[in-house]
């Protein structure tokens, strides 16, 4: 079955400017991630959605947002961007997080 | 507050010898403990977990709650281990829902 599918796979925009990355989830799977990479901070959680809901929300900014449509798509918006957002975002998918996520190869971000 | 630390950015080793990439955590209450692999240019991929007790690729891990550590062990290192590994740990109080990563350690296995 077709994994976790991020688009698009680069983005370079300017300071100021927002964008919005997509996430689809293996088919199936409830339970959607956002996790930021770079490498001084390493992986770190962004938020969770399950079931179009908001269920955990890590430590970044409101300029971070995101959301769950009803076929479990999701969406993560950042506004106002700044240099320091330029990172890897990735999206994991689950059908039981207990048992662990299915990640996506990522949104490579570059804030110019 | 959850923290999961890998004391070794690199281990470097040679084909055959045996492996321990280390990870140690902190939680108050009863965690979910994950090894990930990443592959060179490939996505991140779920190694082991500890809730399945398997060996995968011939690695383990034991939860030590003592010690507070989830090592990873292989008794004979191949050429095509050499990648980035990263502990993570999921915990009750976000229902199992966020992974806390360590920063992950990058084994290199020498011909």
């Amino acid at each position: 079955k077709a994994g976790v599918t991020q688009t698009p796979r680069y983005l370079i925009k300017t300071r100021g400017q927002q964008v919005t990355l997509s996430c689809s989830p293996i088919s199936g799977h409830r339970s959607v991630s956002w996790y930021q990479q770079t490498p001084g901070q390493g992986l770190q959680f962004l938020f969770e959605y399950f079931s179009e809901t908001q269920r955990n929300k890590g430590n970044f900014p409101g300029r971070f947002s995101g959301r769950q449509f009803s076929n479990s798509r999701s969406e993560m918006n950042v506004s106002t961007l700044e240099l320091g957002d330029s990172a890897l975002y990735l999206c994991a998918s689950s059908a039981d997080s207990y048992y662990g996520y299915t990640f996506g190869s990522g949104t490579r971000l570059t804030v110019v | 507050a959850q923290r999961v630390t890998q004391p070794e950015k690199l281990l470097s080793v040679f084909k055959g010898a045996p492996v321990e990439l280390k990870c140690n955590y902190s939680y108050s209450g009863s965690p979910e403990l994950f090894w990930y692999v990443q592959y060179s240019r490939q996505r991140l991929q779920l190694l082991l977990r500890h809730i399945s007790r398997e060996s995968i690729k011939g690695f383990t891990a034991d939860l030590n709650k003592g010690e507070t550590s989830f090592h990873l062990k292989k008794p004979f290192a191949q050429e095509e281990d050499s990648a980035m590994y990263y502990c993570a740990l999921s915990g009750h109080g976000s229902g199992y829902s966020t992974l806390t990563f360590g920063k992950g350690t990058m084994l290199l296995v020498s011909p």
